[in-house]
C-alpha cells in the first residue's frame, strides 16, 4: 500500500462548480498534513495546512480525519485559474527524517 | 530576498555522462531537501541535508547518486554515468530548520534529459 494515495483524476468541472479531492495515508503516526498545488512544469507551492479541526481559506476548505487516516480538500466556486494538480502531502517526524511524502496528485481542469 | 535558486533549469546529458544539479537555499535557510519527479508521477524524497551533513539519504539510489551541502556554496546533487531512467525533474526545497511544510520553499527545479 502506498504511503499517500489520491484519486489521479482528471477532474473536469465547469466554472463555478464545487469539487472535492480525497487522500488517504497509511502511517498512523503521521503528524503534519498539507495540500500543495503544482502547475504544469512548475514547482509545488503550499496551498494550505490541514488540521483536525478543519480549516478554511477563502474558497478552499481542508479537513483531516485521523481515525480514518483521511484528508480532503474542497474547492467552491471553481475558477479557471484553479486548474492544476493538487498534491496531498504528509510529513512524518521521528529520527533524522523530516521529509515530505507526496501523493501522486489529482489533476483538476476547470472549463469555461 | 531571493527564493530557492536551482540551476541549470534544463540539462541534457548523454548516457554515461555526469550531471551536476545545484541548489542555493533561501537566505538564512540551513536545511535542504532534494526530490525527484518522474513524468506523470508524484515527488519522491531523495535526501535531506544540513550544512556539511547528510541527515537522511534513505531515498537516494545506492549507486551513482550523491549529494553534498558544503559550508560555503550551494547544495549539489551529482549523478554519475547517467541512464535514460534518470530523466526527471529534480526539485530542491529549503527551510530554516527541520519543521513543517509551512516553512519549506521549493526551487523551480532542474529538468534533466538523458539522450
Amino acid at each position: 500500500r502506498k504511503e499517500v494515495e489520491q484519486d489521479p483524476g482528471p477532474f473536469n468541472v465547469p466554472e463555478g462548480a464545487t469539487v472535492a479531492f480525497n487522500c488517504t495515508y497509511s502511517n498512523s503516526a503521521s503528524q503534519s498534513f498539507f495540500w500543495y498545488r503544482q502547475d504544469c512544469r512548475k514547482e509545488p507551492k503550499l496551498l494550505m495546512s490541514v488540521y483536525s479541526s478543519g480549516n478554511e481559506d477563502g474558497r478552499f476548505t481542508a479537513q483531516l480525519n485521523r481515525a480514518s487516516q483521511y484528508i480532503s480538500l474542497l474547492i467552491r466556486d471553481s475558477k479557471l485559474s484553479d486548474s492544476a494538480t493538487y498534491l496531498c502531502v504528509v510529513m512524518n517526524y521521528g529520527g533524522s527524517q523530516g521529509n515530505l511524502i507526496f501523493g501522486k496528485g489529482t489533476k483538476l481542469s476547470v472549463k469555461p | 530576498n531571493a527564493g530557492v535558486m536551482q540551476n541549470p533549469r534544463h540539462l541534457v546529458r548523454r548516457r554515461g555522462q555526469e550531471a551536476r544539479l545545484r541548489c542555493s537555499p533561501m537566505k538564512g535557510h540551513s536545511h535542504v531537501y532534494w526530490y525527484r519527479q518522474l513524468p506523470e508521477e508524484g515527488l519522491k524524497f531523495m535526501v535531506y541535508l544540513q550544512k556539511e551533513n547528510i541527515i537522511d539519504e534513505s531515498g537516494m539510489p545506492k549507486e551513482r547518486f550523491s549529494a553534498e551541502f558544503p559550508k560555503e556554496g550551494p547544495s549539489i546533487l551529482r549523478i554519475q554515468q547517467v541512464v535514460r531512467g534518470d530523466s526527471a525533474a529534480y526539485f530542491c526545497a529549503s527551510s530554516p530548520r527541520q519543521t513543517g511544510a509551512t516553512e519549506a520553499f521549493f526551487g523551480q527545479g532542474t529538468r534533466l534529459t538523458v539522450v
